[in-house]
């Protein structure tokens, strides 16, 4: 029979809109986080990182923010293009071994 | 800098074969990282090293995956002999030692098993 793999969460949104990516992380010694982009048939990524001891991240219309409250990380994108389109993962790393969550699907409509 | 470089990129094999993919990562990164990705699973982290010495291999699935780091700039894993389950994109990944901690990925291996 067919097998089920992971269904990927998805975000549609219009070409200039702001996106928010949602990511909840399970390990509270996690110290470090990273959001990752990855294009059909490309490797993830690096887009942004953060570290446990802030809660606000800025780069070039990216924006992470953290909540350890509730182990709960978000990637926020500003006037979001085509080129955004792919799957946004989040990543966690607690000494030096890198957990990804299961990742999210970011559709941009023209 | 060219970045991680995977060799090769897509693989064809029958199954029984043994197959070795190989990765070369950054320059003067000490941590190299071997994921799998599949869509049943997601990306799973296989084996990782520093300074060339495997720290945690816990991810292999078994006996048939083995990985060696034989100096700073190459890695191979192996899978003798290979089955139809293998069949994923197999990414290596490369990091520095402190600063930004984030792994530098390479393009993947598309691995089939046929």
């Amino acid at each position: 029979g067919e097998s089920v793999g992971l269904h990927l969460p998805t975000l549609s949104v219009q070409e200039g809109d702001n996106s928010i990516i949602n990511c909840a992380y399970s390990n509270s010694a996690s110290d470090y986080f990273i959001w990752y982009k990855q294009e059909s048939g490309k490797g993830p990524q690096f887009i942004i990182d953060i570290r446990s001891n802030m809660d606000k991240r800025q780069g070039q219309r990216v924006t992470v923010l953290l909540n350890k409250t509730v182990k709960h990380l978000s990637l926020q994108i500003a006037a979001t293009q085509p080129g955004d389109s792919a799957v946004y993962f989040c990543a966690e790393n607690a000494g030096n071994m890198l957990t990804f969550g299961g990742g999210t699907r970011l559709m941009v409509k023209p | 800098d060219a970045g991680v470089i995977q060799s090769p990129r897509h693989e064809v094999t029958e199954m029984g074969q043994e197959v070795t993919l190989r990765c070369k990562p950054i320059s003067g990164h000490d941590y190299l990282f071997w994921y799998r990705q599949t869509m049943m699973r997601g990306l799973e982290l296989l084996i990782y090293f520093n300074n060339n010495v495997p720290i945690d291999d816990s991810g292999m699935p078994e006996d048939r995956f083995s990985a060696k780091m034989p100096n700073a700039s190459f890695s191979t894993l192996k899978i003798q002999p290979s089955e139809p389950r293998d069949s994923a994109v197999y990414f290596c990944a490369s990091s520095p030692t402190g600063g930004i901690r984030a792994a530098f990925f390479g393009q993947g291996t598309r691995l089939t098993v046929v």
